[in-house]
């Protein structure tokens, strides 16, 4: 079956970087697009970016530009996240995601998420 | 930023039916397919409707979804208990080149 297995919670400072991992398994982890997003206490749901894992190119929404940068790890199946410069309104929980190569406009399975709390 | 438009709340009384709308732009619903997730609290969102009116194998068909234009629909037909939860709608933006939601409706059974 899929599953998308995330990495556990973070507690970070204002202007630290964090890392979140998503490893895949139970489908070619080449064939789907793994997305980020994210979802601030008690808000609605935010697309962040995306990866294609066969040819490592990336997409990121224009208001995370120069903050995040997300790779892949073929070998374990293994996308990952970092996002900088933390602040106290990058507090919420961390999704990955997959859409096919084929239909990149469906997102068909989430990961559980991750909480990353940002505070001094 | 939420760039779909969703009522905040919808709600109704075992077996009735409650309809949720979703209202976009022309990069996004008006060019692309609608897809709908529901999010139970604590979970993680879970694909209901896709390509605006198919089901997932094991979704009820109580659940059905529509399009017309730049808007999009939601329904849920006899209400039941176990519905109650928060749902999404979602659509690709072509200037975006990236998914865009809606705000967000939580259904209340009454």
């Amino acid at each position: 079956q899929v599953q998308l297995v995330q990495s556990g919670a973070e507690v970070q400072k204002p202007g630290a970087s964090v890392k979140v991992s998503c490893q895949a398994s139970g489908y070619t982890f080449s064939s789907y697009y793994i997305h980020w997003l994210r979802q601030a206490p008690g808000q609605g749901l935010e697309w962040m970016a995306w990866i294609n894992p066969y040819t490592g190119g990336t997409k990121y929404a224009q208001q995370f530009e120069g903050r995040i940068v997300v790779t892949r790890d073929t070998s374990i199946s293994t996308a990952y996240m970092e996002l900088s410069s933390l602040r106290s309104d990058d507090t919420a929980v961390y999704h990955c995601a997959r859409s096919s190569i084929v239909i990149t406009d469906l997102i068909d399975f989430w990961g559980p998420g991750t909480l990353v709390a940002v505070s001094s | 930023q939420s760039v779909l438009t969703q009522p905040p709340s919808a709600s109704g009384t075992p077996g009735q039916r409650v309809t949720i709308s979703c209202s976009g732009s022309r990069s996004n619903i008006g060019s692309n397919t609608v897809n709908w997730y529901q999010q139970l609290p604590g979970t993680a969102p879970k694909l209901l409707i896709y390509s605006n009116n198919r089901r997932p194998s094991g979704v009820p068909d109580r659940f059905s979804g529509s399009k017309s234009g730049t808007s999009a629909s939601l329904a849920v037909s006899g209400l039941q208990s176990e519905d109650e939860s928060d749902y999404y709608c979602a659509a690709w933006d072509d200037s975006l080149n990236g998914p865009v939601f809606g705000t967000g409706t939580m259904v209340t059974v009454l």
